[in-house]
């Protein structure tokens, strides 16, 4: 079974703090993904990567940078934490290849930002 | 650009009816189809997917779905609900042959009442 980690299901951080949300898939996936979940909102794309060290933009980069040193490992960063930063962040892995290669999701981390 | 209209936020209904999740795209360009589903306190979960072939496609847990290429819908559907199924769920577009990009929907919230 492909298995995506989140280092935590709940945080809470105090504005201005640097943030790291951490996840993890052990499938060997070349692609991986960090989404905010906010209600009414549906999953909204920050950052995505296709290998090591690479990354793209989704649709809501501002405020956040991403690190890909491993290939199992993609770290979302709050480099100055923000109350409007409060919300659900999702990771996703994905095998590149056809189509039929399915995006699985880790549980979600819940981050409060007071 | 795609995008991806979920019809109703959400959708009550009583246990063993049947229910319709509606979703709409838009695309200038061919694309996948999907439809997840995210339970209390968890991450999301692929229910069924449309890549091509057969409009009618089955997913786990007795859902199914039609793609109407003229309509440009992919709506789901189970003939029979359980409590179980109280859960939301995520429409999202892929474009074909394109960026490893998911673009979801808003989300639809379904409650099934005994």
């Amino acid at each position: 079974d492909v298995k995506v980690t989140q280092s935590s299901r709940y945080l809470v951080k105090r504005t201005g703090e640097k943030v790291f949300l951490e996840c993890v898939q052990d499938m060997d996936h070349e692609n991986m993904f960090w989404y905010r979940q906010d209600p009414g909102l549906g999953l909204r794309l920050i950052y995505f990567s296709y290998d090591v060290k690479m990354k793209e933009k989704g649709d809501i980069p501002e405020g956040y940078s991403v690190s890909r040193e491993k290939k199992e490992r993609f770290s979302l960063i709050l480099e100055s934490a923000s109350t409007n930063q409060t919300s659900m962040y999702l990771c996703a892995s994905r095998l590149a290849g056809g189509p039929e290669e399915t995006q699985y999701f880790g549980p979600g981390t819940r981050l409060l930002v007071l | 650009a795609q995008s991806v209209t979920q019809l109703d936020s959400q959708v009550p209904v009583f246990e063993e009816a049947p229910v319709e999740l509606r979703c709409n795209y838009s695309s200038s360009v061919s694309v996948y189809l999907f439809w997840y589903v995210q339970y209390p306190n968890q991450g999301l979960q692929l229910l069924l997917k449309y890549l091509s072939g057969s409009t009618l496609v089955k997913g786990i847990n007795g859902f199914e779905a039609e793609f109407n290429k003229s309509q440009t819908s992919f709506h789901l559907r189970k003939p029979s609900v359980h409590i179980s199924d109280t859960a939301e769920y995520f429409c999202a577009v892929r474009q074909e042959g394109g960026s490893e990009k998911l673009v979801f929907g808003k989300g639809t919230k379904l409650t099934v009442n005994p």
